[in-house]
This record gives structure tokens, sequence and C-alpha cells, in this order.
């Protein structure tokens, strides 16, 4: 069965220090992969995607993610971070079995930036 | 405008009673989702929907209702309302192809 793990329950991180958060997912065919990104009661914002091609994928706010087929990781990065990046982080899959298909979601990740 | 709304956006609610949230897109998206968020299991797909009167259940459907009478309008119906079902819900649309979802605001519900 296809699935989503996010290691880190919560990350923080020094305000100007690098950020990379950890994502692994499990998916028989190529996979599309997200990165959302929630806002304390707010919904989800998409912050990058991959479907195909490069390997490394430009995101909004300055984030980046590699996909890396090898060890089955998609593991979002920033070089520095801003206190406003503190949120919480999903990863997720898209499961296209059938038409449409379905965002399949890691626990998500909380991230503190101490100031 | 133009975007998915969720209704309402806080609901308290007693055990035994039915609740319905509203999803409504203006766009015409084909696809339509509904997720529940709690701590510790990230979002959990509850029902999808490919088209008007084509529904499916997703991971955790047990407890709840939906239909789609309308491309546009995607209703999530507790029929009886359990504590476990606290929660905050989120409906989401995609144009298919493998584009991103977007995702309505969130309704937080409580069934106390």
């Amino acid at each position: 069965a296809q699935s989503v793990t996010q290691p880190d329950i919560h990350i923080t991180v020094s305000e100007g220090a690098s950020l990379e958060l950890r994502c692994n997912y499990s998916y028989g065919a190529t996979p599309y992969l997200f990165w959302y990104v929630q806002s304390p009661g707010q919904g989800l914002q998409l912050l990058l995607k991959y479907f195909s091609g490069d390997t490394l994928v430009q995101g909004i706010k300055g984030f980046e993610a590699e996909f890396k087929r090898s060890q089955s990781s998609f593991n979002l990065r920033k070089p520095s971070v801003h206190w406003s990046d503190a949120a919480e982080y999903f990863c997720a899959v898209g499961d296209w079995d059938n038409q449409g298909g379905k965002l399949i979601f890691g626990q998500g990740t909380e991230l503190s930036v101490k100031p | 405008d133009a975007g998915i709304t969720q209704s309402p956006r806080y609901k308290i609610t007693e055990t035994g009673r039915q609740v319905t949230l509203m999803c409504h897109q203006t766009w015409s998206h084909s696809y339509m989702f509904w997720y529940r968020q709690d701590l510790g299991h990230g979002l959990r797909l509850i029902y999808y929907s490919a088209a008007a009167d084509i529904t499916d259940k997703g991971e955790v459907p047990d407890g709840y209702v939906v239909s789609r009478s309308k491309t546009e309008n995607f209703p999530l119906t507790l029929e009886s309302a359990t504590r476990s079902q606290t929660s905050v819900y989120f409906c989401a649309s995609n144009s298919g192809g493998g584009h991103g979802y977007t995702f309505g605001s969130g309704t937080r519900l409580t069934v106390v």
C-alpha cells in the first residue's frame, strides 16, 4: 500500500539556519510528490510538487525539494529559515490508480524557529 | 470570489446528532475530497468523488456519508456523531491530471 513517512514529528531550528525536513514514500510506480505547509488555524498551502523531469524542484517561499528514487525520499530544504516559516509541513504522494487520484499524507513535521 | 469554501468554520454538536459539513468550489473541478486531520495522524482521506454522482470510500469512511448531486458541492454528513469524530475537516478539489490540490480553510468540529 502507498504510504508516506515523515520521521521527525517536531524540529526546532534557529532563525537563519538551514533546514531539511525528511520525507520517505512507498509507491509502486513513479510518484507524484507534494509538500504542503499549514500555519496554525489555517488550511494547507502547496509549497512545491514533483511529477517528472529535474529531480530538484523549486517552490515558493524559497523552499526546494530533491527527489531521490534510490532512497524513496523527497526531502524539503531551505537555506535560511525565517521566523515566519514556523508551521506544520506535510509531505504527500499522489495515488493515481484511478482518475484524479487522491493524496496520501505523512503525519506532518512541526517546525519551530528560535530567534 | 473563486475558490473552495467550507462551512461552518466551527461547529459544536452533541453525541448522536446528525451534522452536515458543506463544501463548495467555484472552479468546476471534477475531483473533490474530504480529509480529517488529527494529531499524530496527519490528514486521512474520508471520501472522494471523481464527478457528480460518483463517490468512493477513502481510508476512514465509517460513520460518514457523502453525496454529490452537483459538481460544485460535496457535503459530508455525520449520521450520528460520536466523540471520536471530533476533528478538523478539510475539503479539497483537483482538476485531474496530476495537478496539485486546493484545500478549503477547514471546519473544526467538536462532538460533546
